[in-house]
């Protein structure tokens, strides 16, 4: 079956510090991976995805995220964090098999401080 | 562009009651998924369609829960007999086609509230 896991459930940050909100999955074929950001009374956002190619994928406003296959893992990065960027962040799994649906993990709560 | 529009986004109904929540998905989209957010917890999959056709209903949780989406466009979720366990956030989300690797572009949700 697949799951996602989230391990933190927030995430505490100095503005202009680096962050990482750390995901790892599990899937049976080969993983399409998915951050999304949910900020309050409003929809789902997507960041990025990871379908295949090059390890390290960049997205909308500043972050990227590393596929690590060997330790299953899909963390979230930003090298310089804005209080702005302080929202709940969930990380996805769907997988090559014919699978459409995503799976979430339970989201991190990132607060980024002045 | 318009993106994926949910109606209500608010409902309170008694436990017993009947609702139906509307989606209507980004324009030429032809996959369509709706999930449930309950409060501190990720969504979760209930259906997708892909045209009129319910590919995958696995996730609705028992048959008080009925999807439809006769056009191949709009989506109404229908909830019979609620229960205070429906309470809940329920978003609809919408891609240009069926596939794992495409990104879904949610909805803003629509609050339930079962009293």
């Amino acid at each position: 079956a697949q799951s996602v896991a989230q391990p933190e459930d927030q995430v505490n940050v100095a503005e202009g510090n680096p962050l990482t909100v750390k995901c790892t999955y599990s899937v049976s074929g080969n993983p399409y991976l998915f951050w999304y950001v949910q900020y309050p009374n409003r929809g789902l956002q997507f960041l990025l995805k990871y379908i295949t190619g090059d390890n390290l994928v960049k997205g909308s406003y500043g972050f990227e995220a590393e596929f690590n296959k060997s330790q299953t893992s899909f963390h979230l990065k930003k090298p310089s964090a804005l209080v702005s960027d302080s929202a709940l962040y969930f990380c996805a799994v769907s997988d090559s098999g014919g699978y459409n649906k995503l799976i979430f993990g339970a989201g991190t709560r990132l607060a980024v401080h002045p | 562009g318009a993106g994926v529009s949910q109606t209500p986004s608010n409902k309170v109904t008694e436990k017993g009651k009947y609702v139906e929540l509307r989606c209507d998905p980004i324009s030429g989209h032809t996959a369509l998924y709706w999930y449930r957010q309950s409060l501190g917890q990720g969504p979760e999959f209930l259906i997708y369609f892909q045209g009129t056709g319910a590919a995958d209903d696995s996730g609705l949780p028992n048959d008080r829960f009925f999807a439809v989406r006769p056009e191949g466009s709009v989506s109404t979720l229908k909830i019979q007999r609620t229960e205070r366990g429906d309470s809940a956030v329920y978003l609809c989300a919408s891609s240009p086609q069926l596939g794992g690797n495409y990104e879904q572009y949610f909805g803003p949700g629509t609050r339930l509230t079962v009293t």
